[in-house]
């Protein structure tokens, strides 16, 4: 079982609303992942860290914003939610070097977003 | 652009054979892949790696393979089972870890 989580599961908010999607991980892990996920449809890296005060834009853009202040911690902010936003978001985390099995990375249960 | 692409279709197989997934990438040089399998309503949940200078992989039922030089990897499960049934999406580790589209398996009995 994968020392990760996220919460809430499921959020339900108004238009407009600022919401933190959390994601923590107790594996000490370096790497750290928010992926954005419609229903059936494929991944899409949003925002990534490499350590603590270390934080990168994904291939997706995002109105959303990141922080990692600390390892084990790496918290997604929308400062105004809007319809669009509406998805699942999946925090994962790795960690870093080269040798087999390293970069296998592990997935939380997910956030279900929803904007109305 | 950069692209991971897998079979967009899905693939339906009947139980006992043997099931082959298909990831291509352009513009990537990946040290790594991976392969995951997602159920629905959960996170991805790693199966197997594959490094750059290897050729095969195996784990249990599950082979991986890996060519450079086509930029492309197939995923085999042998004697499916109806438990095999999933989303399986190859990733590349680059900088960041790269998701391909994903490929629905349905296995019926």
């Amino acid at each position: 079982e994968a020392d990760i989580y996220q919460t809430p599961r499921y959020l339900v908010i108004g238009t407009g609303k600022k919401i933190t999607l959390e994601c923590s991980q107790t594996m000490g892990h370096d790497k750290m992942y928010w992926y954005q996920q419609d229903p059936g449809m494929e991944l899409h890296l949003i925002h990534y860290s490499y350590g603590v005060n270390s934080t990168e834009k994904g291939d997706l853009s995002s109105e959303s914003t990141v922080s990692r202040i600390r390892t084990e911690h790496f918290p997604l902010t929308l400062e105004s939610a809007r319809p669009s936003h509406t998805s699942q978001y999946l925090c994962a985390s790795s960690e870093s070097g080269t040798w087999v099995g390293g970069t296998e990375a592990f997935f939380g249960q997910g956030t279900r977003l929803t904007v109305v | 652009s950069q692209k991971i692409e897998q079979n967009s279709e899905a693939l339906n197989i009947q139980e006992g054979k043997t099931a082959t997934l298909t990831c291509n990438y352009t513009n990537y040089s990946p040290a790594y892949l991976q392969w995951y399998r997602q159920d629905p309503g959960r996170g991805p949940v790693f199966l197997l790696l594959i490094r750059e200078n290897e050729k095969e992989k195996r784990k249990e039922r599950l082979k991986v393979t890996f060519d450079t030089t086509l930029k492309q990897s197939l995923f085999h499960i042998t004697a499916s089972q109806p438990a095999d049934s999933a989303t399986y999406l190859c990733a590349l580790v680059v900088d960041k870890l790269i998701f391909g589209t994903g490929t629905r398996l349905q296995v019926f009995p």
